[in-house]
């Protein structure tokens, strides 16, 4: 497959373990974000995403932690599993023209052993 | 549902060429987006369109320009091309119902190499 990025930070964890991804952004004018996967050769995939006025959302082995103070984004995958092997990004996004403008972090390559 | 897809997959260019890539989103999807994707920059968001109309621009030189079509379908068009314009280069589309977000799908990418 493709490779999406070179020198990007990797996690490497264990099969059934807990993964933790961060995330720093930079506006604090961002008032949405968004978590995706990305696999070789494959685009963007949407994860989970959060608005400025929450802290915490939950999904399905996902969750997402917001620290607006610090401007700092977090994911964690629970009970991680060798398919969740991927790049993942960060965006943060500004509200503009009825839509949003977003800016993507350089992503986490994180690489799941069985 | 079919989902968004992209044509060329790979296309090889010259220095100074210009180059032409399509997008066609998922059916009923009324925004189109498009994105650049290198080793050196990440993902950039390049722009939107909505109903024929450009929403939103990125960062980009005017050398990059697009287009979408009553049918929602876009195209972007890089001219004289530039060694750094090789990428892989990313549409995604959503329905915008009109609340300011709904999810992106992202179609495979059209790699471009320019030599």
């Amino acid at each position: 497959g493709e490779s999406v990025g070179l020198h990007l930070p990797t996690l490497s964890v264990q099969e059934g373990d807990n993964s933790i991804i961060n995330c720093a952004y930079s506006n604090s004018a961002s008032d949405y974000f968004i978590w995706y996967k990305q696999e070789s050769g494959k685009g963007p995939q949407f994860i989970i995403d959060i608005r400025s006025n929450m802290d915490k959302r939950q999904g399905q082995r996902v969750t997402v932690l917001l620290n607006k103070t610090v401007k700092h984004l977090s994911l964690q995958i629970a009970a991680t599993q060798p398919g969740d092997s991927a790049v993942y990004f960060c965006a943060e996004n500004i509200r503009s023209g009825g839509s949003y403008i977003p800016t993507f972090g350089r992503g986490t390559s994180l690489i799941v052993h069985p | 549902k079919a989902g968004v897809t992209q044509t060329p997959r790979y296309l090889i260019k010259t220095r100074g060429q210009q180059v032409t890539l399509s997008c066609s989103p998922i059916s009923g999807h009324r925004s189109v987006s498009w994105y650049q994707q290198t080793p050196g920059q990440g993902l950039q968001f390049l722009f939107e369109y909505f109903s024929e109309t450009q929403r939103n621009k990125g960062n980009f030189p005017g050398r990059f320009s697009g287009r979408q079509f009553s049918n929602s379908r876009s195209e972007m068009n890089v001219s004289t091309l530039e060694l750094g314009d090789s990428a892989l280069y990313l549409c995604a589309s959503s329905s915008d119902p009109g609340t300011g977000y709904s999810e992106q799908y992202f179609g495979p990418g059209t790699r471009l190499t320019v030599t």
